[in-house]
């Protein structure tokens, strides 16, 4: 079983609508959370970034981590073509003196239709 | 404010080649992360150093492989004696610490290695 699961897609929505991306972790060490955008050949860009449980709005974003079901989700708000990419949910567990490698989920890609 | 930089972007080597991939942190960030996306395969961690340490290689292959992050200058991944599985983009990511706020990592936009 892998340590960060996550639904690789493809997801298509019409605009404007509201997305749900998801990941399922399994290590109950994991503290910090992350959300990336990967667009085709390009690097993985930092969208969100929440430490524990609750919830965190940026603009159209909004980032939950319910970490009693070890759960993580992303929502985008009145989506748009250029949300169109790979979504990356990653991880870091607490510090235990160097542990700051993030864990990835395998990406879900997401392609907003007109 | 320049983001974390990368070069070369894309990289053909040989089979038995040497390969070197270099990366400078963002402005402020002493910390360096190197990942490997294989096609079809998500980001794997391969190593994590501070100027002039290695504080987690757990991520890289015992042979072949080597990293650097010296006092002056970018951190290099080498990779000796190319082989084609080591086809992949190579990703840097820097962060400005490591506990608390300041544990995001940020990404370059990759080196592209290609082995023929």
């Amino acid at each position: 079983q892998k340590e960060v699961e996550q639904d690789p897609g493809p997801l298509s929505v019409p605009e404007g609508a509201i997305v749900s991306l998801n990941c399922t972790y399994s290590n109950s060490a994991f503290q910090y959370f992350m959300w990336y955008r990967q667009y085709s050949r390009k690097g993985p860009e930092l969208l969100m970034y929440t430490y524990s449980s609750g919830n965190k709005e940026d603009g159209r974003f909004t980032a939950q981590v319910d970490k009693s079901s070890k759960y993580i989700s992303l929502f985008i708000r009145d989506s748009q073509p250029s949300d169109s990419a790979t979504y990356l949910c990653a991880m870091i567990p607490i510090l235990t003196g160097g542990g700051n490698k993030l864990t990835f989920g395998t990406g879900t890609q997401l392609k907003v239709e007109l | 404010n320049a983001g974390v930089m990368q070069n070369p972007r894309h990289l053909v080597r040989r089979r038995g080649q040497e390969a070197r991939l270099r990366c400078s942190p963002m402005k402020g960030h002493s910390h360096v992360y190197w990942y490997r996306q294989l096609p079809e395969e998500g980001l794997k961690f391969m190593v994590y150093l501070q100027k002039e340490n290695i504080i987690d290689e757990s991520g890289m292959p015992k042979e072949r492989f080597s990293a650097e992050f010296p006092k002056e200058g970018p951190s290099i991944l080498r990779i000796q004696q190319v082989v084609r599985g080591d086809s992949a983009a190579y990703f840097c990511a820097s962060s400005p610490n490591t506990g608390g706020e300041g544990n995001e990592q940020y990404f370059g936009p990759g080196t592209r290695l290609t082995v023929t």
